[in-house]
């Protein structure tokens, strides 16, 4: 079975660098995509990105100058960072599992709550 | 970028069916998946490739499409399926990914 494990920092200042981590555990890691999204409370889901195991990245374009996706295959485990957040930032960040034939997320992290304020 | 729109809420009555609705231009050129949400928990797929489900998932839930509009049908809803429904495709450009504003289902 596969399971997705996050962590994190859950409380940052404005201007900060967010930082998350997602392990996977089960499965084929290489056979995938790995993803971030992200819900603000009380709103929808965003997709903020994605990554292959080979490092190739696909970004959500109104966050993608501020967003980086990492990938250590060694360790079945990708990151996200997003840089100078702001309170519009505060948002459950999960991570999810796409797979590339049917483009579905059938696997998600549990979710961290992730608060902006000073 | 595309954008996928769906009702803010529907409703129905136990037993009863109901569908939900999700347009946008890129559902003419791709499947749309469906996910149901509770409250405090992570999305949970229930319906892709139009109308497959995954193991687990109660064959009450079915997907259909018809241009630019991709629905989920519950047939005799249940109170268990209350709930914020998202539905998800490509963006017409083939490499990003858009959610639908999600739609809360209330079982009356």
């Amino acid at each position: 079975q596969v399971q997705l494990q996050q962590w994190g920092a859950g409380l940052l200042k404005p201007s900060e660098t967010l930082s998350l981590t997602c392990a996977v555990y089960g499965g084929s890691f290489s056979d995938y995509y790995w993803n971030w999204i992200r819900q603000p409370p009380g709103k929808g889901l965003e997709w903020i990105g994605e990554i292959n195991h080979s490092g190739s990245t696909n970004y959500n374009p109104p966050l993608k100058s501020r967003v980086t996706i990492s990938v250590d295959t060694s360790k079945n485990q990708f990151s996200l960072q997003l840089s100078s957040v702001t309170a519009a930032d505060t948002a459950v960040y999960y991570c999810a599992r796409r797979d590339s034939s049917w483009f579905i997320y059938d696997f998600w992290g549990q979710g961290i709550l992730v608060t902006v304020s000073s | 970028s595309s954008e996928l729109t769906q009702d803010p809420a529907v409703s129905v009555a136990l037993g009863q069916t109901v569908r939900i609705t999700c347009q946008g231009d890129s559902i003419r050129s791709y499947y749309a998946s469906w996910y149901q949400q509770k409250p405090g928990q992570a999305p949970v797929l229930v319906i892709y490739a139009k109308s497959k489900r995954p193991s687990g998932i109660p064959d009450r839930f079915s997907g259909s499409r018809s241009g630019n509009t991709a629905s989920l049908t519950i047939t005799g809803a249940q109170a268990e399926d209350e709930a914020d429904y998202y539905c998800n495709c490509r963006e017409s450009s083939g490499n990003l990914v858009v959610f639908g504003g999600g739609t809360k289902l209330t079982v009356l």
